[in-house]
């Protein structure tokens, strides 16, 4: 049950677009389709952005978007504005019918 | 509207003992898969244990597999994490989430310190 591996940090200017990576294994992220991506703000609850790799909940901007190649799922944030500044964590179901996050990765707008 | 309020959070001495209780209101609880997820000072989300809508599976992070113990009382609304020999590295804000792959729902988290 080790961590999916997300890079630590990651930044954008205003409008750009940035990509975070989120690396498993074929027991969890390459193996399924139950990959979800978080939003956490400080003293926040987490805020779920993407579900079932690339599906958003009702009221995400359209501006994030989530895909996944082999073992590896990435979220993508376009237009990039000041608040999306957060930490943000990716999620898989795995072969143990258990959860795994990952290690999570600071983006800052700069 | 969807809340999950949990407590029961405290400081609690190595070893010790310590019971979680997450009150579930505003949707048909006993519908759904329940997860706790954990979140130690200044470091990432952790998978902790999830349990079945009827309670007949559950399932828990290695760390805690003998250690911690989910179970719900759907006539209550309630989710519930029994915690014990816990450890300096339990310490940490514990949520409820709603689901078992997605966590849409969340709670405001609950606050275990384990020291001495």
């Amino acid at each position: 049950q080790s961590a999916l591996t997300q890079p630590a940090s990651v930044s954008g200017s205003p409008g750009q677009s940035i990509t975070i990576s989120c690396t498993g294994t074929s027991s969890d992220v390459g193996g399924y389709k139950y990959v979800s991506w978080y939003q956490q703000h400080p003293g926040k609850a987490p805020k779920l952005m993407i579900y079932e790799v690339s599906n958003r909940p009702s009221g995400i901007s359209n501006r994030f978007s989530g895909s996944k190649s082999g073992n590896t799922a990435s979220l993508t944030i376009s237009g990039l504005q000041p608040e999306d500044e957060a930490d943000y964590y990716c999620s898989s179901y795995t072969s143990s019918s258990t959860l795994v996050f990952g290690t999570g990765t600071k983006v800052t707008v700069l | 509207e969807v809340q999950l309020v949990e407590s029961g959070g405290n400081l609690v001495q190595p070893g010790g003992s310590l019971r979680l209780s997450c009150a579930a209101s505003g949707f048909t609880f006993s519908s759904y898969w329940m997860s706790w997820v954990r979140q130690a000072p200044g470091k990432g989300l952790e998978w902790v244990a999830n349990i079945k809508d009827d309670g007949s599976e559950t399932y828990y992070v290695d760390s805690v597999k003998g250690r911690f113990t989910i179970s719900r009382d759907n006539a209550k609304n309630s989710l519930y994490l029994q915690m014990s020999s816990l450890r300096a590295e339990d310490t940490a804000l514990y949520y409820c989430a709603r689901e078992r792959t997605r966590y849409l729902y969340w709670g405001q988290g609950t606050l275990v310190t384990v020291s001495s």
